[in-house]
């Protein structure tokens, strides 16, 4: 079946602007993550969905940025007033809940690449 | 909150020798390890994960080991061919039956040598 699809693939922003990105879990998938990748860095946790649960938010680096989620389906990151310093790769993951502890594996989404001039 | 430490940073073996990587983590509850495995440019994918109900897993050339009273994870690569050179992230996370928050790993990048 189809996997996680994220949107744009590319964006080129200015300094100041707003920018969403989205992604589209894979259906079924309850939970859904956000991760911020900077060029040659790790993977940094940014939000956690899960089902109708409050998010996690515990990861959002500044009020300048902020997530949303309707249900079980499309997700959407906002970043406000973009910085330099917020190029990186914005990666989306989701995971399937199971049932006696067994929550399914994370897949990944390609990712969109921002870049703030 | 949940921590994890990788280490090395970088690692490069010749082909067909094995390879080590190695994850701490901080959070006792955490009960849930997969490893992904990226390469330039490209998205991370798993490929291989373990419970904590389990000391060792395998799959063909890989391998996971758990220890959980000292809280670390290994990652295991025997006969490694050049097409294993990739960056290999570990993670962790509270695993139920929502999921859980899972937290990574600085990242490892392996290099083979032909």
């Amino acid at each position: 079946g189809a996997g996680v699809s994220q949107s744009p693939s590319n964006k080129v922003t200015e300094k100041g602007k707003d920018v969403e990105l989205r992604c589209d879990p894979i259906s079924g998938h309850t939970a859904l993550y956000w991760y911020r990748q900077r060029l040659g860095q790790g993977l940094e946790f940014l939000i956690y969905f899960q089902g109708n649960s409050a998010p996690d938010k515990s990861g959002l680096p500044s009020d300048r940025f902020s997530a949303e989620r309707t249900g079980e389906s499309v997700s959407t990151l906002t970043i406000q007033r973009t910085q330099q310093e917020d190029s990186a790769v914005y990666l989306c993951a989701s995971r399937l809940a199971g049932g006696g502890g067994r929550a399914g594996s994370p897949f990944f989404g390609p990712g969109t690449r921002l870049t703030v001039l | 909150g949940e921590n994890v430490e990788q280490h090395p940073s970088t690692l490069s073996v010749q082909e067909g020798d094995s390879a080590v990587i190695k994850c701490t983590y901080s959070d006792s509850a955490s009960n849930y390890f997969p490893w992904y495995k990226q390469e330039l440019g490209k998205r991370p994918q798993l490929i291989i994960d373990i419970r904590s109900n389990v000391g060792e897993k395998k799959d063909q050339r890989i391998a996971v080991t758990l220890n959980k009273t000292a809280k670390h994870f290994s990652l295991h690569i025997t006969e490694t061919q050049p097409e294993d050179s990739a960056v290999y992230f570990c993670a962790a996370s509270i695993k139920n039956n929502q999921g859980g928050k899972l937290i990574f790993g600085q990242g490892t990048e392996l290099s083979v040598k032909p």
